[in-house]
């Protein structure tokens, strides 16, 4: 069966060090990736989105990997800061791009 | 300001009751969803639409229902039929598939059965 797989478990970590979220994907031949923020309560919000043909993004703080072999993306957030505490979706195509199929998300608690 | 708007925030429906939510957008976005988020859950889709007048179930379309008369406007009714309607939905739009693939989304209502 399809599945995107995202820990479950809530990440904590100290601020300033480097936060990696894990999203794992069966049985779906992405074109792309999407990683979202969602804060409680509201929409997520967009960050990055990763084609299969790219290895890495960057943008300020994140970072992402698309390793279509292992069927995994890792998501790096570095000198983590509080304000990056929310629950991180990732998100990615199926059936030719058509429709946007969403993991359960990350809660990650960056501490002071 | 460009952006997608969900209406109510809030919506408390009564059993046996049909209830709508409103979904608009002026992003000029072809691609409308709706999901369904549960506690713990992630988003599970409920229907599509990739342009007006055409829409497709998604993975939990029974018990709703959609339309897309208006590019703008994407409306989901959550019927009597729908067994376990208290959830948080949210509404994305995005443009064309494959290239342009970024979902915004609206801010979400709670429904509550009551």
């Amino acid at each position: 069966s399809q599945k995107i797989e995202q820990n479950s478990e809530a990440l904590n970590i100290q601020e300033g060090k480097t936060a990696t979220l894990t999203c794992n994907y069966t049985n779906y031949s992405p074109a792309y990736l999407q990683w979202y923020r969602q804060d409680p309560g509201r929409g997520p919000v967009f960050l990055l989105l990763i084609r299969e043909n790219e290895k890495e993004k960057r943008k300020e703080r994140l970072k992402v990997t698309f390793d279509t072999t292992l069927k995994q993306s890792l998501f790096h957030i570095t000198a983590s800061q509080p304000a990056d505490s929310a629950t991180y979706l990732c998100a990615l195509d199926d059936t030719g791009g058509f429709k946007t199929i969403f993991g359960a998300g990350t809660r990650l608690f960056v501490k002071a | 300001d460009g952006g997608i708007t969900q209406s109510p925030k809030y919506l408390f429906r009564k059993e046996g009751q049909n209830v709508t939510l409103s979904c608009e957008q002026n992003l000029n976005h072809d691609a409308m969803y709706w999901y369904r988020q549960d506690p713990g859950q992630g988003l599970r889709l409920i229907y599509y639409s990739q342009i007006v007048n055409d829409f497709q179930k998604g993975d939990i379309a029974e018990g709703y229902s959609v339309s897309r008369e208006k590019k703008e406007s994407f409306p989901l009714t959550v019927t009597s039929a729908q067994k376990n309607p208290t959830a948080f939905y949210l509404c994305a739009s995005s443009g064309a598939a494959l290239l342009n693939a970024e979902a915004f989304f609206g801010q979400g209502t709670r429904l509550t059965v009551v």
